[in-house]
């Protein structure tokens, strides 16, 4: 199947600064993107769609201006956490929607752990 | 994008083969239903979708009923490696989100 890979793997900041995620599609090209944390012990957490040259639409109860998302190119979203805290910590995965009609798939990356101390 | 039912977890023995059902029932004429995976501290991995159609993919086969109210995913020789916690879903396809649900926590045992 398709690769999709995150940067960093990991991350450990201090309460206040920014953090930057990134997701890329390794082989293939994607308009959609989508961004996900989960927190232990629980399941996977939507938070964002992010569009190809456009704005991500959030999920409800989500900070636009806290988790901020860039889709620039068809291969690469960033997901920013501004001015983190330790709340913030969290596994924070992205996805990627690859193909049409019966192909669609979403596949995932390896996700990147945040820790705020 | 319609609701699916789980059981919370199962086990199953090595070599043995894991039936995980998922229930359902209000699922639209236009949704597919997908399998995913996620092993511990990892992203979801992709396993199967269908429409209404059986599938099989080298790692597992997909079986929905007729009246597509359910499915079951099979994983024809489970391994220790299977262990994981398995998501049904069921969505459109044209961008719609893809919504977790709490999947079944599969156990495989020696």
């Amino acid at each position: 199947g398709a690769v999709v890979s995150q940067h960093p793997s990991w991350v450990i900041c201090k309460s206040g600064t920014s953090v930057k995620i990134e997701c890329r599609s390794l082989d293939f090209q994607a308009t959609t993107m989508f961004w996900y944390r989960q927190f232990p012990k629980q399941s996977l957490m939507l938070m964002a769609t992010s569009n190809e040259g456009s704005k991500a639409t959030y999920e409800q109860g989500v900070e636009k201006d806290k988790f901020l998302i860039n889709h620039a190119s068809l291969t690469l979203s960033t997901l920013t956490v501004t001015s983190a805290h330790p709340e913030d910590s969290s596994f924070y995965i992205c996805s990627a929607r690859d193909g049409q009609g019966i192909q669609e798939t979403q596949y995932f990356g390896p996700g990147t752990r945040l820790l705020v101390l | 994008d319609a609701k699916t039912t789980q059981p919370p977890s199962m086990d199953c023995a090595e070599g043995r083969a894991a039936n995980l059902p998922c229930n359902h029932s209000t699922i639209s004429g236009n949704e597919y239903v997908y399998w995913y995976r996620q092993i511990h501290s990892q992203g979801p991995q992709y396993i199967i979708h269908g429409l209404k159609n059986n599938e099989t993919n080298e790692m597992a086969s997909l079986i929905i009923t007729e009246d597509r109210k359910s499915s079951t995913l099979i994983l024809p020789h489970a391994t220790l490696r299977d262990t994981a916690v398995y998501y049904c879903i069921v969505r459109g396809t044209g961008g719609f989100k893809t919504i977790f649900g709490a999947g079944t926590r599969l156990f495989v045992k020696a």
